[in-house]
């Protein structure tokens, strides 16, 4: 069966580091794969999404996400994080159903 | 444009009870899935329905039972409750063809 893989479970960062989570899934064919945000307090958001076509992918408030094929993995990004991107990150790929990694902890410090 | 909604926000039950969950999707939506995110976990897929039918089932066991209404509204059931069943329920909504899902603040179901 399909599973996700998130290396970290928590990530402490200062403001304005660059950040990059990983994320590999674990078999191939044709997937659509995922990156949810849930900011404290708030409901699960879709950040950005791959379905197909260029494999990076752009998404909300400065984040994108590159989808390398041979290495099954779809790492989120972005280049300069803000004290509001703190939050629980969610990895997600759908082959038959939808299937989400544990999640990251990304704490940014003012 | 109201966004997913669910109820109640919170619930407390006992062991060997039965409990329902409601989700009202978001406009438009009339595609909805069940998840249940346990503590430090990320969600795990419970079921989805389409057309008031569950369409795609993930790994629970049968006291896992829903029903979608013809408003596209859906409801979780879960009876004989476990400890185990302590979780934060969510409810997604989606079109078929886009995947994308909206989800709603949830349902945090504690079982004493």
């Amino acid at each position: 069966a399909q599973s996700v893989s998130q290396h970290n479970h928590h990530v402490i960062l200062s403001e304005a580091a660059s950040l990059e989570l990983g994320c590999n899934y674990s078999y191939g064919g044709t997937v659509n794969l995922f990156w949810y945000v849930q900011y404290p307090g708030q409901h699960l958001q879709l950040l950005l999404k791959y379905f197909s076509g260029d494999p990076l992918v752009k998404g909300i408030k400065g984040f994108e996400a590159e989808f390398i094929k041979s290495k099954f993995s779809f790492n989120l990004r972005k280049p300069s994080v803000q004290w509001s991107d703190t939050a629980e990150y969610f990895c997600a790929v759908r082959d038959d159903k939808i299937i989400f990694g544990k999640g990251t902890r990304l704490h940014i410090l003012p | 444009d109201a966004g997913v909604t669910q109820s109640p926000t919170h619930l407390i039950k006992t062991r060997g009870q039965q409990v329902t969950l409601r989700c009202s999707p978001k406009s438009g939506h009339d595609t909805v899935s069940w998840y249940q995110q346990a503590l430090g976990q990320g969600p795990q897929f419970i079921f989805q329905y389409y057309e008031e039918e569950e369409r795609q089932r993930g790994n629970f066991p049968d006291r896992f039972s829903g029903h979608q209404f013809p408003n596209y509204s859906s409801e979780l059931n879960v009876n004989a409750l476990l400890l185990g069943d302590s979780a934060l329920y969510l409810c997604a909504s989606s079109l078929p063809a886009l995947y994308e899902q909206y989800f709603g603040p949830g349902t945090r179901l504690t079982v004493t």
